[in-house]
């Protein structure tokens, strides 16, 4: 069975700090993650994927996050955080019949 | 091109009411899910279609949960009997043939308030 941790509830930065969003994932073979962004009263979009291609990932709006199998991490960055970026985020594990969310990590960014 | 819709996107009912949560998935996407997303808390699986045929259901948490998807296109959440545990974000999302890492597309959700 598939699970996803996400170790933080809150994170909170100032703007143009660099910002850390933990998550781990169990998994009995190689999934697939994802991280989605989700803004107050907005739907869920799809900031990256990981396929098994290249184990650093490349998001919209500068964010990018790395795989790291040995420890099975899926930790989410950006370098610069921007007030638009206070949301709710959320890891994600993909099954062909199903995701599996985290809890969630609420960011807060800060002037 | 439009994405998923939902409708309405907002629901108040009183308990034991019967409510419909609509969802239009984008054209041609074959698959389509449904998750609920209590409040504080990141959404959970209900259903899975894959054009009409439910091939999921083991995440509606009772016999008072019901999908359809009938022409395999435009599907309906109903909800029997209505609880205030029930109140939550309903999410749908619809995914192509052959998506790249399973990538689902979200609707904006039906907010619903059970009184």
């Amino acid at each position: 069975a598939q699970s996803v941790t996400q170790l933080d509830s809150h994170v909170s930065v100032s703007e143009g700090t660099p910002v850390l969003l933990r998550c781990n994932y169990s998994s009995s073979y190689s999934p697939s993650l994802f991280w989605y962004v989700q803004h107050p009263n907005k739907g869920l979009q799809l900031l990256l994927k990981y396929t098994s291609a290249a184990t650093l990932v490349k998001g919209i709006n500068g964010f990018e996050a790395e795989f790291k199998k040995s420890e099975t991490s899926f930790h989410l960055t950006k370098p610069s955080a921007h007030m638009s970026d206070a949301a709710e985020y959320f890891c994600v594990a993909g099954g062909y019949n199903k995701l599996i969310f985290g809890a969630g990590t609420r960011l807060a960014v800060h002037p | 091109g439009a994405g998923v819709s939902q409708s309405p996107r907002y629901k108040v009912a009183k308990r034991g009411q019967d409510v419909a949560l609509r969802c239009d998935p984008i054209s041609g996407h074959v698959s389509l899910f449904w998750y609920q997303q209590a409040l504080g808390q990141g959404p959970e699986f209900l259903t899975y279609f894959q054009n009409e045929a439910q091939l999921d259901k083991s995440g509606l948490p009772s016999d008072r949960f019901f999908a359809e998807r009938p022409e395999g296109s435009v599907s309906t959440l109903k909800i029997q009997r209505t609880q205030q545990e029930d109140s939550a974000v309903y999410l749908c999302a619809t995914r192509p043939r052959g998506a790249d890492g399973n990538e689902q597309f979200f609707g904006p959700g039906t907010r619903l308030t059970v009184l």
